[in-house]
């Protein structure tokens, strides 16, 4: 079955650019989206189609593709982004879904 | 506003089944689909599988392949997603989710969510 995989953890210090990656082989061809979940939550949608921001979330939320990998990148990242972050995307044939395996982002 | 509204939290027995309702407003249901995802205590989320508003056709998860159904109820706008012959590791929060199809389809709207705690 088709896999995202994610690094389990990021850390970064408040301000600093925080990049989180999702590699996938059908990435070239199906977009990726990317969900915010805080402890307790229902995840939220952060980008959408790559690199898409949905309304109400900040300008520093961005993402990009390239090949296999989807990346979500916070620059200027703030104590409030802490969060787990999962990649999301469909696999070649269009019929199956499927998250990443999670990404813990610690600011501090 | 579109929101999506679950059934209450459960205990079940090993062995038992399981059905969670998810119910639909502020939009016409059969225009899109609901998806289930659900996440274990302190793990990821899963992708159990999607059924159509529309017609009622579905895409499992191959893990859940043989063990749960999805269905749809049109004329209450409700979807449900039934677990059968359930273990200790199906104890999850099992969230519904509308699909919104742009580039992909994806999720943007989510239930509140279903603590399942399956126990002896």
């Amino acid at each position: 079955s088709y896999e995202l995989t994610q690094p389990p953890s990021v850390s970064v210090s408040p301000g600093q650019t925080a990049r989180i990656t999702c590699s996938g082989d059908a990435l070239p061809k199906k977009y990726a989206y990317w969900y915010q979940q805080k402890s307790g939550q229902a995840p939220v949608l952060v980008i959408y189609d790559d690199s898409k921001r949905p309304s109400g979330i900040p300008e520093r939320f961005s993402g990009s593709t390239s090949g296999t990998m989807a990346t979500l990148t916070i620059r200027g990242a703030q104590v409030e982004d802490e969060a787990d972050y999962y990649c999301y995307s469909t696999d070649s044939s269009n019929t199956h879904r499927v998250f990443g395996g999670g990404t813990k982002l610690t600011v501090l | 506003q579109v929101q999506l509204v679950q059934s209450g939290d459960e205990v079940k027995k090993p062995g038992a089944s399981l059905k969670v309702s998810c119910k639909a407003s502020g939009y016409n249901f059969i225009n899109y689909g609901i998806t289930w995802v659900r996440q274990a205590p302190g793990q990821g989320l899963e992708w159990m599988g999607w059924v159509s508003g529309y017609n009622g056709s579905r895409n499992y998860a191959q893990n859940f392949q043989g063990r749960v159904t999805m269905t749809t109820d049109t004329s209450t706008s409700t979807a449900y997603m039934e677990l059968r012959s359930l273990k200790s590791d199906d104890t999850a929060i099992y969230y519904c989710a509308r699909d919104v199809c742009g580039g992909d389809c994806y999720l943007v709207y989510w239930g509140q969510g279903t603590l399942v705690t399956v126990s002896s």
